[in-house]
Formats: C-alpha cells, structure tokens, sequence
C-alpha cells in the first residue's frame, strides 16, 4: 500500500502561505496523488491532483519532485475559512483509496 | 441530483436494532464508496462499488455489515444488530471513474448514533 504521512497539525495566520507536504515513499508508478478538504460535518472535497512537478488550480498548486517520494499542497494567503483538515492520498494498489490521518490547519486572526 | 445525497442525515438507534443508510451517488457515476469517520478520526474505508458488484468488501468491520448497490445507482448500507461502537458518520462518494487519477465526490454523511 502506498501509506502517506502528513503532520498531524499546522497553525497559520491570515494572508500567509501555508505549505503541508506529504510523504509517500512507496508510491506506485501509476499512482496519483490527490489532495482533499474536509470541514466539519461535511464530507471531504477534492482540491487538487498531480502526478510529477507542478500543477495549479484556482485554489492550490501542488508541487511533486522528480522522484515522487513526498508531495507538498501550497494554500496562497489563507483565511479564516481554510481552516479544515487536509488529507493527501496515493491511490494504493487494487481497489482501496486510503485516507490517512490528515493535516489539522487551523488560521488565526 | 446535483450531487451525493446521503440519508437520513441523522439517525438515533438502540443498541441491537438493525439500521439501513442510503446513498444517491450523482448520476452516471459507476464508483461508489462507503467510509466510516468516528468523531475526531480519519476516514475508513468499508467497501467499494464498480456499477452493482463490490470487488471490494475488505474494510467491512464485521459480518453484522453489508452493503448493496442497485441498478448502478443508490446504494444501501445495512448494520445488523447495532452496537454503541458502530456510531460514526458514515459517509458516501461517487466516481465517473475508477482507477489511476480518479476523484471521490463525497455527500454530507448520515451521523448514526447507537443509545
């Protein structure tokens, strides 16, 4: 199974960038990886993919180093409303998508 | 609909009842999931949906679980004689797709709380 690890929380302030990388040592050639947000009582969303260097959407990029062993989710000028836990997977072999524990970000004022 | 719809939204049991969850995965999706989230954790998987057949069933806590999924559309979450450690939010998603590059959109989740 391709097992990530994130930090189990991150504080940020209002306007800042917020980084959280992932790693994933044993990714499979074919796997993606993707990024999801949860907020509480609602279920995750998705926010963004990739599968090597860079990708930018209207919320986040997401930089993937060549070798593919970790993976970091950039949030430009966060808000009070980005406060949410961050979850990044790697699709593992056979039929299962594996949500770790995810990323607790909270933002402050 | 426009997207996942999960019910009821909340449910109240008493221990050893049975209970039944539905999900409306959006329309024309042929992957559906089932996951359970227990208050303050991460997500666990339960079972997996390609149209009506589950090639995957390994996340299932128990036999007292079982999932079905008809028509390749709604599918149904029955726990047969509920225990207090079953309570969580048990939520849905759906996939156009399954496989390499896949997205999950998931619904709201049905809060099951077992007295």
């Amino acid at each position: 199974l391709a097992k990530t690890t994130q930090p189990i929380s991150m504080d940020s302030y209002e306007g800042q960038e917020v980084n959280i990388t992932c790693s994933h040592n044993n990714i499979a050639t074919n796997d993606y990886i993707t990024w999801y947000q949860q907020f509480p009582s609602q279920g995750p969303r998705f926010i963004i993919q990739g599968y090597k260097t860079k990708v930018t959407n209207e919320v986040a990029s997401l930089f993937i180093p060549a070798d593919r062993k970790s993976s970091t989710l950039s949030l430009p000028r966060v808000s009070l409303s980005d406060t949410a836990v961050y979850y990044c997977l790697a699709r593992s072999y056979g039929n299962k998508l594996v949500f770790g524990a995810g990323t607790i970000l909270r933002v402050k004022s | 609909g426009a997207g996942v719809s999960q019910s009821p939204s909340n449910k109240v049991t008493e221990k050893g009842k049975d209970v039944e969850l539905r999900c409306d995965p959006i329309s024309g999706h042929t992957a559906l999931y089932w996951y359970r989230q227990s208050l303050g954790q991460g997500l666990e998987f339960l079972i997996y949906f390609q149209g009506n057949s589950a090639p995957d069933k390994s996340g299932l806590p128990s036999d007292r679980f079982s999932a079905e999924r008809t028509g390749g559309s709604v599918s149904t979450l029955t726990i047969q004689r509920t225990q207090q450690e079953d309570s969580a939010v048990y939520l849905c998603a759906s996939s156009p797709t399954h496989g390499v590059g896949e997205k999950l959109f998931f619904g709201s989740g049905t809060q099951l709380s077992v007295l």
